[in-house]
């Protein structure tokens, strides 16, 4: 059980387009799904936490606009990142929250997307 | 705000082995929750093992267990006759009951020697 998704594993694009991914929960419903980012041989970065049916909430210091974050349905949340330049290209994990709103539970990790910017 | 301190970036033992890997942590809450995440190089991020802190009792999964002590904020995994698929990067993390967001530490690289 708690399993979680991400599509595509990996893409590579050309400076100035966009790239959506799409995180899943696929046996269980996610009120709250979090994204990450994660540079070589360090820790994961939150960016943001997703609330379904409601705007996202970034960290510090992301740009809301360059990452724009949709959390459409309890099992899905997507991560565009908008006119991707070579600076972006990094390792994008998502996390999905098992438990109800308010009571704190377990965040269950995707597989991770890699991107890379040309 | 809450911090999480890994000071072993780097351990290896022999197969079969058991190793210990440190984690501290910051708090100024008495209701928060500490969990140990193993990535492997396939970089998926895999739960290995939770403990809350009101639970007096030291979590146990299989291979893998913890030593909790509230009092000097200390939550260490100790991973018993280690195998080659033990290897990987731990983080130890850290949430507050009520916040969403974990807090994860640098991480320790560890390795298993066949």
């Amino acid at each position: 059980g708690a399993v979680v998704s991400q599509h595509p594993s990996w893409v590579i694009c050309k400076s100035g387009t966009s790239v959506k991914i799409e995180c899943r929960s696929l046996d269980f419903q996610a009120t709250t799904m979090f994204w990450y980012r994660q540079f070589p041989k360090q820790s994961l970065m939150l960016m943001a936490t997703s609330n379904e049916g409601s705007k996202a909430t970034y960290e510090q210091g992301v740009e809301k606009d360059k990452f724009l974050i949709n959390h459409a349905s309890l099992t899905l949340s997507t991560l565009t990142v908008t006119s991707a330049h070579p600076e972006d290209s990094s390792f994008y994990i998502c996390s999905a929250r098992l438990g109800l709103a308010g009571v704190q539970e377990t965040q269950y990790f995707g597989p991770g997307t890699r991107l890379l910017v040309l | 705000a809450q911090t999480v301190t890994q000071s072993q970036p780097e351990m290896s033992v022999q197969e079969a082995e058991t190793v210990t890997l440190s984690c501290t942590y910051d708090t100024s809450e008495s209701n928060y929750y500490l969990f140990w995440y193993k990535q492997p190089p396939s970089r998926q991020m895999i739960l290995v093992i939770r403990q809350e802190a009101y639970k007096q009792q030291n979590a146990t999964e299989n291979r893998f267990s913890v030593n909790f002590q509230k009092a000097a904020k200390s939550f260490s995994l100790k991973i018993s006759d280690s195998q080659l698929g033990d290897t990987a990067m731990y983080f130890c993390a850290f949430t507050n009951f009520g916040n969403e967001k974990l807090t994860f530490g640098t991480g320790t690289r560890l390795t298993i020697i066949p």
